[in-house]
């Protein structure tokens, strides 16, 4: 079945780095655009980056730029959420969610993860 | 950036109730709007992409409507199975922000 599946979430100290992965299974993972997003502790959804088919485009949150990069290897229905700097207002449960295909950006988020939580503490 | 507003937050219904709840873009976002319901432990879920097209799977009872800057989700006979939080989110424009969030829960 259609299947997103988070990992690398933990604890971390400010400042430090985490890279979160996603493994996608029951679709042809390199038609679609795949994004991340967040949501702190008793909070609403936060939006944070997207990452184009085929890996040439990519966007973000103005919170995170700068600090965290999306990437993707199709060849291993992987997409990356690479964190640095991290803060703690950067606590959240992390899902990596599908986007529409190729170029279609409009399209709503139809399959999520379950989420991996990253707690930034010292 | 584009800021989502929702209405109202939050809604207390019963069951067998007509919900609506209402979205707002802080600048056109022609029919890029979508709608999700989450319940407490749980990824969201999508209801409804393009303001009112109807997700797969998606009880009928749910619809959407707007263009421009406002929208509605409308659950048009409350199930108790339905009583979650409900989030809009623009797909217009990059940053692709969500709004704050509509907490149904039981009057």
């Amino acid at each position: 079945q259609v299947q997103l599946v988070e990992s690398g979430g933990g604890v971390v100290q400010p400042g430090r780095s985490l890279r979160l992965s996603c493994t996608a299974s029951g679709f042809t993972f390199s038609r679609n655009l795949m994004h991340w997003v967040r949501q702190a502790p008793g909070q609403g959804l936060e939006w944070v980056a997207v990452i184009s088919y085929d890996g040439s485009n990519k966007y973000y949150a103005d919170s995170v730029k700068g600090r965290f990069t999306i990437s993707r290897d199709n060849s291993k229905n992987t997409v990356y959420l690479q964190m640095n700097s991290l803060r703690a207002e950067d606590t959240a449960v992390y899902y990596c969610a599908r986007g529409g295909e190729y170029s279609n950006y409009y399209s709503g988020m139809d399959v999520w993860g379950q989420g991996t939580t990253v707690t930034v503490s010292s | 950036d584009i800021q989502m507003t929702q209405s109202p937050s939050p809604l207390s219904a019963s069951v067998g109730d007509r919900v609506t709840i209402t979205c707002r873009a802080s600048q056109t976002i022609s029919r890029y709007l979508n709608w999700y319901q989450q319940k407490p432990g749980e990824a969201p879920k999508v209801l409804i992409s393009a303001a009112s097209s109807l997700e797969s799977g998606v009880p009928s009872r749910f619809s959407g409507s707007g263009s421009g800057t406002d929208f509605t989700l409308t659950i048009s006979s409350l199930q108790p199975e339905d009583f979650a939080t409900y989030y809009c989110q623009q797909s217009h424009r990059t940053p692709f922000t969500f709004g704050p969030g509509t907490k149904v829960d039981i009057k």
